[in-house]
């Protein structure tokens, strides 16, 4: 079964531009995080959506994040425009919150360069 | 709101050592307890967990006990090994559709 797929595993970008995080959840997951990972900390909400709706976006920097999940499977995460502070690792998750604890799979995450 | 602390590292051991690295929480109600690991270049990966008090959750040779009365999930090992060398995040989740709430991770190094 394949796991939780992110892209780019990569990005270097100047201060002021765009970009977009991708992310794919495992097949039958209807739940699906974004999470922050700062250098030497643990990982923060950004946003969690129960199918396409996003339930819980009080962490999400509106100003300039803004993500989407159409469809209720694959999600996207931008930011517009980029600041030095957003250099960090974004992680997706997914989970299935039907039954029992509702445990997060992991993506390998997407670090995030601004220069 | 709920929270989680842990010790903070980097935690130091020679292999075949005993390791304990504590876990506390804040929560209401009866969340579920985790411990996720992160080895370099990877993804965070589910080490074991523990959905009720007084359970025990365990895997690849490590341990964890839910302990409701001292609100704690401490992780432990009876002999580290050079492999085990990663970052660990205890984290607690209230129900199943609840966000997981980590604490800041904790450095272990083994030395051979």
């Amino acid at each position: 079964e394949a796991g939780v797929v992110q892209s780019p595993r990569y990005k270097i970008i100047e201060k002021k531009q765009p970009v977009a995080f991708w992310c794919n959840p495992i097949s039958g997951h209807n739940t699906l995080y974004w999470y922050l990972q700062n250098l030497g900390q643990g990982p923060e909400l950004l946003i969690r959506y129960e199918n396409e709706e996003a339930v819980d976006d009080s962490q999400l920097p509106k100003d300039r994040f803004s993500a989407e999940r159409l469809k209720g499977v694959d999600s996207t995460l931008k930011i517009q425009p980029a600041e030095l502070g957003d250099s960090a690792v974004y992680l997706c998750a997914s989970s299935y919150s039907g039954r029992g604890t509702g445990e997060l799979f992991f993506g390998e995450g997407s670090r995030l360069t601004v220069l | 709101g709920d929270s989680v602390t842990q010790m903070e590292g980097p935690v130091t051991l020679s292999e075949e050592a005993f390791l304990t690295i504590n876990c506390t929480y804040t929560a209401t109600g009866y969340p579920s307890l985790f411990w996720y690991v992160q080895y370099p270049g990877e993804g965070l990966q589910l080490l074991l967990k523990a959905t009720k008090a007084d359970d025990k959750g365990s895997n690849k040779g490590f341990e964890a006990t839910y302990r409701k009365e001292t609100t704690s999930f401490h992780l432990e090992k009876g002999s580290v090994q050079v492999s085990d060398s990663a970052v660990y995040f205890c984290a607690l989740k209230q129900g199943s559709q609840g966000n997981l709430i980590f604490g800041k991770g904790t450095k272990l190094s083994v030395k051979p």
